[in-house]
């Protein structure tokens, strides 16, 4: 079975702090994808990353990195410099490539990232 | 190249009463999902429409019903709604086959339906 666990539930810092966010996921699979969104409060998921479980390299774009450890089956998230426009809800998921069907998302439960001016 | 569209954005209804909300696919689009997500909880996945047809499902009981149109626009139908349905619907359009999603998944704004 799938699972994705995102820890915390809340975290706060100041802006131009560091910050990195939690996930770490349970698959049978060996080919699947993971997946980092955003959910500002206006609702609609922002797609932010994916990465197949072929690929652990880590990759940074602007202000945002990711580390994908396979042996650890965690993905985490990292945002640089933080800003007050990067408050929001972070979900990470996972999506199993095997088989037929919907390969819907998993998601966890999120993390709330507030960044105070 | 528009986004995705949901319509409305929000709707009360009372227990016992029957829903559709509307999801309008990003252009070239062919499938789409639908999630409900509760407060302060993640996306559940409801099921899935590719070309018309459903394509999987998640845990949710047989009153949580769909359509897709030939436009691949969506509707998603609950029946007899429950104190517990209250959640933000989400509709997420992607370009895929049958067997294979590209997961370029575009998610709309989302429905924010309260049952009273």
């Amino acid at each position: 079975a799938q699972k994705v666990t995102q820890a915390q539930t809340e975290i706060s810092v100041v802006e131009k702090e560091d910050v990195t966010l939690d996930c770490v996921y349970e698959t049978r699979d060996t080919t699947y994808y993971l997946f980092w969104y955003k959910q500002p409060p206006s609702g609609e998921l922002v797609f932010l990353i994916r990465r197949n479980s072929f690929d652990e390299q880590n990759e940074i774009s602007g202000r945002y990195s990711w580390n994908f450890q396979k042996s650890t089956s965690s993905f985490n998230f990292t945002i640089t410099a933080s800003q007050v426009v990067d408050s929001a809800v972070y979900f990470c998921a996972l999506s199993e490539a095997g088989g037929t069907g919907a390969n819907n998302l998993f998601f966890g439960t999120g993390t709330r990232l507030t960044v105070i001016p | 190249e528009t986004g995705v569209t949901q319509s409305p954005t929000h709707l009360i209804k009372t227990r016992g009463q029957q829903v559709t909300l509307r999801c309008s696919s990003q252009s070239g689009h062919n499938t789409v999902s639908w999630y409900q997500q509760a407060l302060g909880q993640g996306p559940q996945f409801i099921f899935q429409y590719y070309r018309e047809e459903e394509n999987g499902r998640g845990n949710f009981p047989p009153r949580f019903s769909g359509l897709q149109f030939p436009n691949y626009s969506s509707e998603l139908n609950v029946n007899a709604l429950e104190l517990d349905d209250s959640a933000l619907y989400l509709c997420a359009s992607s370009s895929s086959t049958r067997r294979h999603t590209n997961y370029g998944y575009t998610f709309g704004s989302g429905t924010r339906l309260t049952v009273v």
